[in-house]
């Protein structure tokens, strides 16, 4: 019940925007994004449980899709900061609670 | 408040061998989880652990294994190494559940089984 992310890559140039989706097969509770950057500790980003609003801060904001179970991670008019692999983490209705996260898209941002 | 703690940083093993790995959570946190993480395979789960018992495992053998203290700190064991054990083992912690709130995470034990 791994979700899937997509694109498993990306580059940009500052400034431009980006679109990291995730989706699942199964009824989700709640998606998780997280970023990490080489030789660091995933940090977090931001939770969307069920019923819940898009959520954004800055300039990265995201959406859930209950009926589809998909989620996308917006980054607008990105920074060199943004660069790293973004991960998505999903929490199923049903069964297990526990948290399984994708396998990742990672994110270059050249000056 | 300090983070997550993970020790050791840095581990090498042989094949065969045994390994115990630790997490200190944040203080008040009781919830701890552990995941691996291999180039390509993202982060894998492997358990999660709330007061002292284990609530959900991930499709790991049996050779993994952990447990947690009444103090949240957690240790996570794997027997019988194998050379595809190699890999970064992160351990999280949370308040109650990592169902629905933010996790922390440790920079990880990087394992290379030889």
């Amino acid at each position: 019940q791994q979700p899937v992310q997509s694109p498993q890559a990306v580059i940009l140039r500052e400034g431009e925007d980006a679109v990291i989706n995730c989706s699942s097969s199964k009824a989700l509770y709640s998606v998780h994004w997280y970023r990490q950057k080489h030789g660091e500790a995933p940090v977090f980003l931001m939770i969307l449980l069920k019923g819940g609003e898009q959520k954004g801060h800055d300039k990265i904001s995201a959406s859930f899709n209950e009926k589809k179970q998909q989620s996308s991670l917006y980054l607008t008019a990105s920074q060199l900061s943004y660069s790293g692999t973004y991960f998505c983490g999903t929490a199923v209705l049903q069964g297990a609670q526990k948290l399984v996260f994708g396998q990742g898209t990672r994110l270059t941002i050249n000056p | 408040k300090a983070g997550v703690t993970q020790t050791p940083r840095y581990l090498i093993k042989t094949r065969g061998q045994q390994v115990t790995l630790s997490c200190s959570p944040i203080s008040g946190h009781r919830s701890v989880s552990w995941y691996q993480q291999t180039p390509g395979q993202g982060l894998q789960f492997l358990f999660e652990y709330f007061s002292e018992t284990q609530r959900n495992k991930g499709n790991f053998p049996g050779r993994f294994s952990g447990r947690q203290f009444s103090n949240s700190r957690s240790e996570m064991n794997v027997s019988t190494l194998e050379l595809g054990d190699s890999a970064l083992y992160l351990c999280a912690s949370s308040l109650r559940s990592p169902f629905n709130e933010k996790l922390f995470f440790g920079s990880g034990t990087q394992l290379s089984v030889l």
